[in-house]
């Protein structure tokens, strides 16, 4: 099992520009996440899934589009990149098991 | 709104020291409390919390949950360097939404 896995790891954007992050994983879990991490700061929800079709949103939704079209992809979209939008987003899935899975994090840069 | 808030967002101790670590929540339909530690890099689970007023122990961890007053405290005795570390706690819900403290950045000096 490859568990959680996150493309790219690392990506510089201009302001404006646009990229979507791709979460996958291979555990058949139901529930998916996606996070941002700012230095000094915990991790704040962007957007959840609960299963496929489904999304919900978070803490922090806004400037974030979501679609989990595959049980095991989970897709974090930002249409017009801002610099405050550079931060490091870890995605996650659960399943039944006490906590979820997280991915290695993508180290994003908006310039 | 649901929140969960974390005190004090860093500590600075010895080896050797006990340390308790804080964390309040408000979560609608809450399910539970876990812990996290991380090491720059994502977060690692400690300790999942249901019931008020059960010990969770691992070693020197242990953590415990009090869900009429809305928080939970972890403990770390005879701390050691390699404990430094981020504490994250975070509250789950049963419609599957989790979410997190700011953190505790705790340093342990030689």
């Amino acid at each position: 099992n490859a568990g959680v896995t996150q493309t790219p790891k690392f990506r510089v954007l201009k302001t404006g520009q646009s990229m979507t992050l791709l979460c996958a994983q291979d555990m058949n879990h139901e529930y998916m996440y996606w996070y941002r991490q700012d230095p000094g700061m915990g991790l704040r929800l962007i957007h959840y899934s609960v299963g496929e079709g489904t999304t919900a949103k978070g803490e922090v939704p806004d400037g974030y589009n979501v679609s989990r079209l595959k049980k095991q992809n989970f897709l974090l979209g930002l249409e017009s990149a801002a610099p405050s939008q550079t931060s490091v987003y870890f995605c996650a899935s659960k399943g039944d098991v006490p906590s979820p899975y997280f991915g290695p994090g993508t180290r994003l840069t908006v310039t | 709104e649901d929140k969960v808030v974390q005190s004090p967002l860093s500590l600075v101790v010895h080896e050797g020291d006990t340390v308790t670590l804080n964390c309040s929540y408000e979560v609608t339909n809450f399910r539970s409390l876990l812990w996290y530690k991380q090491e720059k890099k994502a977060p690692t689970f400690l300790f999942m919390l249901t019931s008020s007023g059960i010990e969770k122990k691992s070693g020197r961890l242990s953590s415990i949950l009090d869900k009429k007053e809305l928080f939970s405290i972890l403990n770390i005795t005879a701390t050691q360097t390699g404990d430094s570390a981020v504490y994250l706690c975070a509250g789950y819900n049963q419609g599957g939404k989790l979410i997190f403290g700011q953190g505790t950045e705790l340093s342990v000096k030689p």
